[in-house]
């Protein structure tokens, strides 16, 4: 079964850093692309970062490149997005999202997502 | 940029009713769209990928289409579990993008 458990989130102070991590199972993930989505309290989704199955190409929405850094470690099958220069607006539940494709499709989509782990941007 | 614009935001129905919600793109994006639903709380959950496949295990009430650059979710006998919020998501280029939402409630 696959699972994706987000953690690393918490209350930080504006211009702090965070570091997310999410711990992947029941799948072979070098096989697949990863992502980070957040969702503001109230709001709608907010597609983050992609990085592919290697890590040899990321890409990040606009609001938070040079900020935020996705990475991965496939020998521990974990996803991290290092964040920084943290602001009020980034206040966020932040899911990990698996990029898969469905039997014989070449259609990407989300199929698996985590639960989320909060992260408050506040002073 | 490619925007996705959800219609309507929010809908009130009622058991049995036949629901469409519509996801509008600024650009073409070819099928490279899904739609997700999410109950409050809960991480969303795929329904529809490549603008018309029904996701693995999601119920035949659920359907979807397109037309040009106008994509549309269809849930033709709405039931209890199916309120909830609903996204689409255009998968065609960067950065991807999520519509506003349509927050399905019982009437």
């Amino acid at each position: 079964e696959v699972h994706l458990m987000e953690s690393g989130g918490g209350l930080v102070q504006p211009g702090g850093s965070l570091r997310l991590s999410c711990a992947a199972s029941g799948f072979t993930f070098s096989d697949y692309w990863m992502s980070w989505v957040r969702q503001a309290p109230g709001k709608g989704l907010e597609w983050v970062a992609n990085i592919k199955q290697d890590g040899s190409e990321k890409y990040y929405v606009d609001s938070v490149k040079g900020r935020f850094t996705i990475s991965r470690d496939n020998a521990k099958n974990s996803l991290y997005l290092q964040m920084n220069s943290l602001r009020a607006e980034d206040t966020a539940v932040y899911s990990c999202a698996r990029r898969g494709y469905g039997s014989g499709s070449y259609f990407p989509s989300y199929d698996y997502w985590g639960q989320g782990t909060l992260v408050t941007v506040s002073s | 940029d490619i925007q996705l614009t959800q219609s309507p935001s929010f809908l009130s129905a009622s058991v049995g009713d036949r629901v469409t919600i519509t996801c509008r793109a600024s650009q073409g994006i070819s099928s490279y769209l899904a739609w997700y639903q999410q109950k409050p709380g809960k991480a969303p959950k795929l329904l529809i990928y490549g603008a018309s496949t029904l996701q693995s295990g999601v119920p035949s009430r659920f359907s979807g289409s397109e037309s040009g650059t106008e994509f549309t979710l269809t849930i033709s006998s709405l039931q209890p579990e199916d309120f909830a919020t609903y996204y689409c998501q255009q998968l065609n280029s960067y950065p991807l993008t999520f519509g506003g939402g349509t927050k399905v409630e019982i009437k």
